[in-house]
């Protein structure tokens, strides 16, 4: 069975500041890892898709990286602002499989 | 603007009524899900369509009942709720079989069970 973590659960950091988001999965056999955004009430937000055979995708200020072998990927935002508030959730899709396995989130507060 | 539209957004309901919850999507894609938020958690997975016929329920009580009546519709309807089924129920969509692209989700709806 597919164990997505992500740590830690819960962060603030003052505007300005780079955010760093960790998520680690148990098995390695993934087609790609998904990041989402989630604001409060609200459904998710695609972020980045990084496919099994890739090492980073960037968007804007949103980087992400995975290293498949170790189970890890970690999504950078640089310079953060406020409105980056809200919980960041990673999912692992494996292989031969409709399902997402989901972390449980980062809650991150950004503070003007 | 997000590409899966659900509706309504916020439900309020019951415990005797029935109701049901919408979903659309215009992008082709033949892979539709449901699934339940409760607060503070992450989604988790209640069915899967596929070429319009289901293909994963993952035991879900049967007082959900989903229905996918063309490729681009989703429907959960709801019967005989619980306290405990309030939360945020979450649909999205995907191509099927092509693993490498994503799934697209909708905004939700709040379901309140009185």
């Amino acid at each position: 069975k597919q164990e997505v973590t992500q740590i830690p659960a819960a962060l603030s950091v003052p505007e300005g500041e780079n955010l760093v988001l960790n998520c680690s999965f148990t098995d390695s056999a993934i087609y790609n890892l998904q990041w989402f955004r989630q604001d409060p009430g609200k459904g998710l937000t695609s972020l980045l898709l990084i496919q099994s055979s890739q090492r980073e995708q960037t968007s804007g200020r949103l980087n992400a990286s995975l290293d498949k072998s170790s189970g890890r990927s970690t999504l950078y935002i640089a310079a953060s602002q406020p409105g980056d508030s809200a919980t960041y959730l990673c999912a692992v899709r494996r292989y031969g499989n409709n399902r997402l396995a989901f972390g449980k989130g980062n809650q991150v507060v950004v503070i003007p | 603007d997000t590409e899966v539209t659900q509706t309504p957004k916020h439900l309020v309901m019951g415990m005797t009524n029935k109701k049901s919850l919408k979903c659309e999507q215009h992008m082709g894609h033949r892979a539709m899900y449901w699934y339940k938020q409760k607060a503070k958690k992450p989604p988790e997975l209640m069915f899967v369509y596929s070429y319009e016929k289901l293909s994963i329920n993952e035991s879900v009580p049967s007082r959900f009942s989903p229905e996918c009546p063309n490729s681009s519709l989703l429907n959960l309807h709801l019967h005989a709720l619980q306290p405990e089924d309030s939360a945020l129920y979450l649909c999205a969509s995907s191509q099927v079989g092509e693993w490498y692209q994503p799934q697209h989700f909708g905004d939700g709806t709040r379901l309140s069970i009185l």
